[in-house]
């Protein structure tokens, strides 16, 4: 079993639409958890970070996290063509400094 | 977030010789930097984490001796491909830790060994 596992897509949504994009991670103990927006060529950006269980949001970005379920969530309200890209969940396992990444999810909006 | 350069932004050299790429901090004082890889549709692969003034830890499967990792400051990291071949064609990334947990990338090197 995969430390973070998402669904690599690809996901289309309609613009204006809610893009849901859900990851899960096997360490129950981690206790970081990262969504980083990454386009084609470029490198990742940081989007959002949430540490505990619940919903945390900034502007059009809502980050969902579950620890008894083991999975963390991005929701992008009012989709736009610029939110095309490719989404990466990352975690801290228990213990650790690193990032463990997931293996994306690309986000296709639809004008 | 933290501001985070790499020098070069792309290169392209022969087999057999040896690429230094630089990450900078340019607005904060880094610790710790990461240098990652990633091959073309497939996720970031932690290659190792770079400390300040001590040597890298590198992960499972990396040789250390053929990527060379220099901390020397609070705001430089450097990583050597030493004998290039064309399977270490990749996107080199590092990043820095922000002061908590979040990491901040720099923009990428991407190498090509003929």
């Amino acid at each position: 079993q995969k430390e973070v596992e998402q669904n690599s897509g690809p996901l289309s949504v309609p613009e204006g639409a809610i893009a849901s994009l859900n990851c899960t991670y096997s360490d129950r103990g981690s206790q970081s958890f990262f969504w980083y927006r990454q386009y084609s060529g470029k490198s990742p950006e940081l989007i959002m970070f949430i540490y505990s269980n619940g919903d945390k949001e900034d502007g059009r970005f809502t980050a969902q996290l579950n620890k008894a379920s083991q999975y963390v969530s991005l929701l992008i309200r009012d989709s736009q063509p610029s939110d095309s890209a490719t989404y990466l969940c990352a975690v801290i396992p228990q213990g650790a400094q690193k990032l463990v990444f997931g293996q994306g999810t690309r986000l296709t909006i639809n004008p | 977030g933290a501001v985070v350069s790499q020098h070069p932004s792309r290169v392209i050299c022969k087999s057999g010789t040896s690429v230094k790429i630089e990450c900078r901090s340019l607005d904060f004082q880094a610790t710790t930097m990461f240098w990652y890889r990633q091959f073309p549709k497939k996720s970031l692969m932690l290659m190792a984490t770079s400390n300040e003034g001590s040597k890298a830890t590198y992960e499972q499967g990396v040789e250390k001796d053929k990527f060379l990792i220099n901390h020397a400051s609070l705001t430089l990291s450097t990583l050597t491909v030493t004998s290039a071949h064309p399977e270490d064609s990749s996107f080199y990334i590092c990043s820095i830790s922000g002061g908590t947990y979040e990491q901040y990338f720099g923009p990428g090197t991407r190498l090509t060994v003929t």
